[in-house]
């Protein structure tokens, strides 16, 4: 299996902070690298696909980064609706396989 | 807009045989992949296997020998059956579509989850 590790677990930042997340995987996976964005009580929703690609309808300051095994998740001004966790998955082989998260926190 | 349910038992024995239903509106569910992902309250994702009209299936190493994932065309619905269940296999469950395109492969549309718990 290709193991995906974030970090950091948790952070808190301040709204109008920059943010950024990392995500490595344990091989390359080229640039089949997902970012999405867990609410609590809700289903993650998908941010990022293919390491740099923004989804339709999601704001322009969620942006990634990254090819082979390191990736970034970057927020360019925090807003109070994404205080939330953030998973990144590999969709390179199966077992697809998701980082353990990282929870932003309001300081 | 495709929409996703999950439904099935809340509550389930251990030992027994967990068994949920995926029913998708708004497109078919032929031509694409529809995985199962589960969530044990308060921890990260974890992908159980897919399924694809066929019967092409993937399922996750550590569950293989306990997991059955099928489609039914005509009731637009994927389903997940996972035997000799222990209190292990408590979590919110996911279905979602797995789409692919050239610029890569993608959970597009999950459903809201369903909560299992495994207790006698």
């Amino acid at each position: 299996d290709i193991q995906m590790t974030q970090s950091p677990s948790s952070l808190s930042a301040s709204v109008g902070d920059r943010v950024t997340i990392t995500c490595r995987a344990s091989q390359s996976i080229n640039s089949y690298l997902n970012w999405y964005q867990q609410k609590s009580g809700e289903a993650p929703k998908l941010l990022i696909y293919a390491a740099s690609s923004l989804q339709s309808g999601v704001p322009s300051r969620f942006s990634g980064s990254g090819s082979g095994t390191d990736f970034t998740l970057s927020i360019s001004s925090l807003q109070p609706e994404d205080f939330a966790t953030y998973y990144c998955q590999q969709a390179y082989t199966t077992p697809r396989t998701f980082g353990q998260g990282t929870r932003v926190e309001i300081k | 807009q495709v929409q996703l349910q999950e439904s099935g038992p809340g509550l389930v024995k251990p030992s027994e045989t967990l068994s949920l239903t995926c029913t998708v509106s708004g497109g078919s569910i032929s031509s694409f992949y529809w995985s199962w992902i589960r969530q044990p309250a308060g921890k990260g994702l974890e992908w159980i296997g897919r399924t694809q009209t066929g019967g092409i299936t993937n399922y996750s190493p550590s569950l293989k020998s306990r997991v059955t994932m099928s489609l039914d065309t005509s009731k637009n619905q994927v389903s997940l059956n996972l035997s000799s269940v222990t209190a292990a296999d408590t979590a919110i469950y996911y279905c979602a579509r797995e789409y692919t395109n050239s610029s890569g492969r993608t959970f597009d549309y999950w459903g809201q989850g369903t909560r299992v718990t495994v207790s006698s």
